[in-house]
């Protein structure tokens, strides 16, 4: 069955680390996006892509940085830049013409700083 | 300003009974699509139901449906004769324009949803 896979399923982190997370589709999916979500609240886009070797940043894209190298791949690194990484991660992708679902999310990333 | 906003932070509903989960919204486009998500305790996000600036039906998926009031700006959620596995967190959201490759969807904060037994 196609779908995202987003891992690890939980990740720690050290202070001044960084970390990557990562995110694989195999729906032929163009579009793909990166959403942070904090506690009790919504999620807030980090960075998008439409096509390989391209991307744009989000709402909140500082201390964070992507790579889209493969049309299946688009992993995200948390920076030491990022002063508060502790959040739920998650990962989705879009077809062109996507009318009736929007996004396909995967299951997300739990990230600790520790 | 706030795109989407869902201003119950959380709701309590009998099982079996009936529950609208409030969602405004604001867009200046004429072309524009409203979605709900479902988000269980594990984290995934769980695609509803999906409405159409251009839909002159109000959409409905098995029992959930959306109201859709759009001089008003609203969109909520109608989930009928509610389940206890329907406790969740419920997100309403927004894509402006067209569907292109890379449309951003702009979530609200959500409505957490608890069904008692």
């Amino acid at each position: 069955d196609g779908g995202i896979t987003q891992s690890p399923k939980y990740l720690f982190r050290k202070e001044g680390q960084n970390v990557t997370l990562s995110c694989e589709q195999n729906l032929n999916h163009d579009a793909m996006y990166w959403y942070r979500q904090d506690p009790g609240q919504g999620l807030r886009l980090i960075y998008y892509s439409q096509i390989v070797n391209d991307f744009q940043k989000g709402d909140i894209a500082e201390g964070y940085s992507v790579s889209r190298e493969k049309k299946e791949s688009f992993p995200l690194t948390v920076t030491s830049a990022q002063k508060n990484p502790t959040a739920f991660y998650l990962c989705a992708s879009s077809r062109d013409r996507a009318q009736d679902y929007g996004y396909t999310f995967g299951s997300g990333t739990r990230l600790t700083v520790v | 300003a706030q795109k989407i906003t869902q201003t119950q932070p959380g709701m309590f509903v009998q099982e079996k009974e009936a529950v609208t989960l409030d969602c405004t919204y604001d867009t200046s486009d004429q072309s524009y699509g409203l979605f709900w998500y479902k988000q269980p305790s594990s984290g995934e996000m769980i695609f509803l139901i999906y409405q159409g600036s251009y839909d002159e039906q109000n959409a409905t998926e098995g029992r959930y449906s959306l109201n859709f009031q759009k001089a008003r700006k609203s969109a909520n959620l109608v989930i009928s004769a509610s389940q206890l596995g329907d406790s969740a967190m419920y997100f309403c959201a927004m894509r402006e324009g067209e569907w292109e490759y890379g449309n951003k969807l702009v979530f609200g904060a959500g409505t957490i949803l608890r069904v008692k037994s």
